[in-house]
C-alpha cells in the first residue's frame, strides 16, 4: 500500500526567503505526483503535476523535482511571501483509469512578512 | 483547466439527520469520481471510487450503508450521509476524472465542511 510521507509538518520562514519542502513514497511504481495548496477551510489548488516520465515542473517561484526510482519528491519556492502561508500537501498516482490519488498529510507553511 | 463544482460549500445539520452533498462536472464527463474525507490537520482520506451507472467502490472501514453514493449521470455523482452523528463532522471532497487529448487529469471540487451538531 502506497504511503506518502511530508517532511516537514509545519514550516514558518520570514519574508523572502527560498524554501523546499519534501515529500517521498514508498511505492514508485507511479503514474505521476502533484502537489497542491490548501488554504484554511478550502479546497485544493493544484499547483504542479509532474508525470512519471519528468523530473520536474515549474510554474512562477514554483518549481518541482521527482525522483521516482528514490521515491522522492521536492517543492521549491523562491522568494516567499506571506500569501505563500498555506498547507501544502503532495499526492501520487499509480495509475491512470480508476486509479485515486493518495495524499500525504502535508506541510503548513506560515511566512512571516 | 477542468472545472468541478461542489454544493454545498457548508452545512450544519442536527444529528440523526441526513445530508447531500453535489459534485458536478462543469465542462467536461467525468466516468470516475473519487471522494475524500478530511479531520482536521490530517490529509485527505479516500472513502470510495465512483463509477457512472455502476455501484462505488467503497474503501476498508468505510460503511456503505452510512455514505450512500450515487453516480447517475456523466456529470453528477453525490454523497449522503445518512444519520448524521457529530463524529461524522468533517471536510468532504470530491474528484473528477477528465481524459482528453493532453491526458488524464483529476479536479478538485471545493469541499464541503459538514458539521453535525
Amino acid at each position: 500500500k502506497q504511503e506518502v510521507t511530508q517532511i516537514p509538518a509545519a514550516l514558518s520562514v520570514p519574508e523572502g526567503e527560498n524554501l523546499v519542502l519534501n515529500c517521498s513514497f514508498t511505492d514508485s511504481a507511479i503514474y505521476n505526483l502533484q502537489w497542491f495548496r490548501q488554504d484554511p477551510g478550502k479546497g485544493l489548488t493544484s499547483l504542479l503535476l509532474i508525470q512519471s516520465s519528468q523530473r520536474e515542473q515549474t510554474s512562477g517561484r514554483l518549481n518541482a523535482s521527482l525522483d521516482k526510482s528514490s521515491g522522492r519528491s521536492t517543492l521549491y519556492i523562491a522568494a516567499s511571501q506571506p500569501g505563500d502561508s498555506a498547507t501544502y500537501l503532495c499526492a501520487v498516482r499509480r495509475n491512470s483509469g480508476n486509479t485515486p490519488l493518495v495524499f500525504g498529510k502535508g506541510t503548513r507553511l506560515s511566512v512571516i512578512a | 483547466g477542468a472545472v468541478v463544482s461542489q454544493h454545498p460549500s457548508w452545512v450544519i445539520c442536527k444529528s440523526g439527520t441526513s445530508v447531500k452533498i453535489e459534485c458536478r462536472s462543469l465542462d467536461f464527463q467525468a466516468t470516475t469520481m473519487f471522494w475524500y474525507r478530511q479531520f482536521p490537520k490530517q490529509s485527505l482520506m479516500l472513502m470510495a471510487t465512483s463509477n457512472e451507472g455502476s455501484k462505488a467502490t467503497y474503501e476498508q472501514g468505510v460503511e456503505k450503508d452510512k455514505f450512500l453514493i450515487n453516480h447517475a449521470s456523466l456529470t453528477l455523482s453525490t454523497l449522503t450521509v445518512t444519520s448524521a452523528h457529530p463524529e461524522d463532522s468533517s471536510f468532504y471532497i470530491c474528484s473528477a476524472r477528465d481524459f482528453n487529448g493532453d491526458g488524464e487529469k483529476l479536479f478538485f471540487g471545493s469541499g464541503t465542511q459538514l458539521s453535525v451538531l
